[in-house]
């Protein structure tokens, strides 16, 4: 079954302890991207990636770090995670043919940070 | 950068009815346009996309025209159930980048 999915997808911490959330798509997507939802504010993109090693900032990349070593990954780490990261967080894959299409999303993880 | 507004934030109609939603952009290169449903809980899906190569793309009850002179485009839904109740949100893309407006509640009442 073609899928995101994301780990974990509840989590309670507490400021400045390190943390990742993992991304992982099996449709052989060339594009992900990490979004965050907060209300009012509606979905803001943070990081994307075109392809492997390749990354770059959206909307709202302050206080986060990506990285995209295999195709199917692209983890989202939060090094000194803050109250105001505290969100719903959304990853999604698309199959790139040139420009942006269908984005397919990760069943989300809620992140508090106390 | 990139800036789309979406109006109106919450809308109520009558089953059957048609229901339209506005969003306005800023940045004229880009060039695609999607749009996604979202229900209580779960993750947005796509409903329908247009690309600044063409005007307008329907898909059944669903609707998109694009105007690029005045850089605005909209969502038709006719014939509106309950089912269609949810937030939507349009986007704009340049490249890999995506900017969301900030969604529309829409309401269905049977």
């Amino acid at each position: 079954e073609a899928q995101v999915t994301q780990n974990p997808r509840y989590l309670i911490t507490v400021t400045g302890k390190k943390l990742t959330v993992t991304c992982s798509q099996n449709m052989n997507h060339e594009y992900m991207s990490w979004y965050r939802q907060d209300p009012g504010l509606g979905l803001r993109q943070i990081y994307y990636s075109m392809n492997v090693e390749v990354t770059d900032k959206g909307d709202v990349p302050e206080g986060y770090k990506v990285s995209r070593k295999e195709k199917r990954n692209f983890p989202l780490i939060l090094e000194s995670p803050s109250p105001n990261q505290t969100s719903l967080y959304f990853c999604a894959s698309s199959d790139l043919a040139g420009d942006l299409a269908t984005q397919y999303f990760g069943p989300g993880t809620r992140l508090t940070v106390l | 950068g990139e800036n789309v507004e979406q109006h109106p934030s919450t809308l109520s109609v009558q089953e059957g009815d048609s229901a339209v939603i506005k969003c306005t952009y800023s940045d004229s290169a880009s060039n695609y346009f999607p749009w996604y449903k979202q229900e209580l809980g779960k993750r947005p899906q796509l409903i329908i996309d247009i690309r600044s190569n063409v005007g307008e793309k329907k898909d059944q009850r669903i609707a998109v025209t694009l105007n690029k002179t005045a850089k605005h485009f909209s969502l038709h839904i006719t014939e509106t159930q309950p089912e269609d109740s949810a937030v939507y949100f349009c986007a704009a893309s340049n490249g890999g980048k995506l900017i969301f407006g900030q969604g529309t509640e829409l309401s269905v009442k049977p």
